[in-house]
């Protein structure tokens, strides 16, 4: 059974940085594509980050370029999200998705980020 | 950036109705190598989306044949019948042909 778990959320203040961690098992984690994903309260889904196998490529969308970084350990089947220069409007649940060709196969039950003063 | 707008917002059904939801998209999804990478996914209450359909109209693993993916180009819809409990919740269509990976807004379906 694929499971995908979450952990590092928090409370945090603008500006400042945090970092995601998932714990997945249950399938080769080294040999899937993985993203982050996520959701405002009471909002809708945003995609925020991908990386290939390796985790030579990376992808984001101009909303977080340049202050997130996703990576992982293949050796610990990890995934990571590092966020740096936090704002009020990065406070979602972040999930964590395997990623099965270009759909998000699993999701993880999120980890909770708020950034507020 | 493709943007994906679902109708409607919200939904009423009555327990084993039919039901239709809508998404398009503001530009063609068909990917350079010929597929089409527009999926579904369902967000019960308080819990994490789950998979249906990948590339229009193939079921996920596990997921009732009661679920139904069809469109092409830039118009999709997902049918839903004989409606259970277990299908309350919130609709999303997503793309993953063109970066950045973009979601619709979500249909709710609520019970009439």
């Amino acid at each position: 059974e694929v499971q995908l778990v979450e952990s590092g959320g928090g409370l945090v203040q603008p500006g400042r940085s945090l970092k995601l961690s998932c714990a997945a098992s249950g399938f080769t984690f080294s040999n899937y594509y993985m993203a982050w994903v996520r959701q405002a309260p009471k909002k809708g889904l945003e995609w925020v980050a991908t990386i290939s196998t390796s985790g030579s490529r990376t992808y984001y969308p101009d909303s977080v370029k340049g202050r997130f970084t996703i990576s992982r350990d293949n050796a610990k089947s990890s995934l990571y999200l590092q966020m740096n220069s936090l704002k009020s409007e990065d406070t979602a649940t972040y999930y964590c998705a395997n990623l099965n060709n270009l759909w998000f196969a699993y999701w993880g039950q999120g980890t909770l980020v708020t950034v507020s003063s | 950036d493709v943007v994906m707008t679902q109708t409607p917002v919200s939904l009423s059904v009555s327990l084993g109705g039919q039901v239709s939801i809508s998404c398009r998209s503001s530009q063609s999804l068909v990917h350079n190598n010929g597929n089409t990478y527009l999926s579904w996914y369902l967000q019960k209450p308080g819990q994490s989306p789950q998979l249906l359909i990948y590339k229009v109209s193939n079921r996920f693993s596990g997921i009732s044949d009661r679920f139904s993916g069809s469109g092409s180009g830039t118009d999709f819809t997902l049918k839903i019948s004989r409606v259970e409990p277990d299908d309350l919740g919130v609709y999303y269509c997503g793309q993953g042909t063109q970066y950045p990976w973009t979601f619709g807004g979500g249909t709710k379906l609520e019970l009439k």
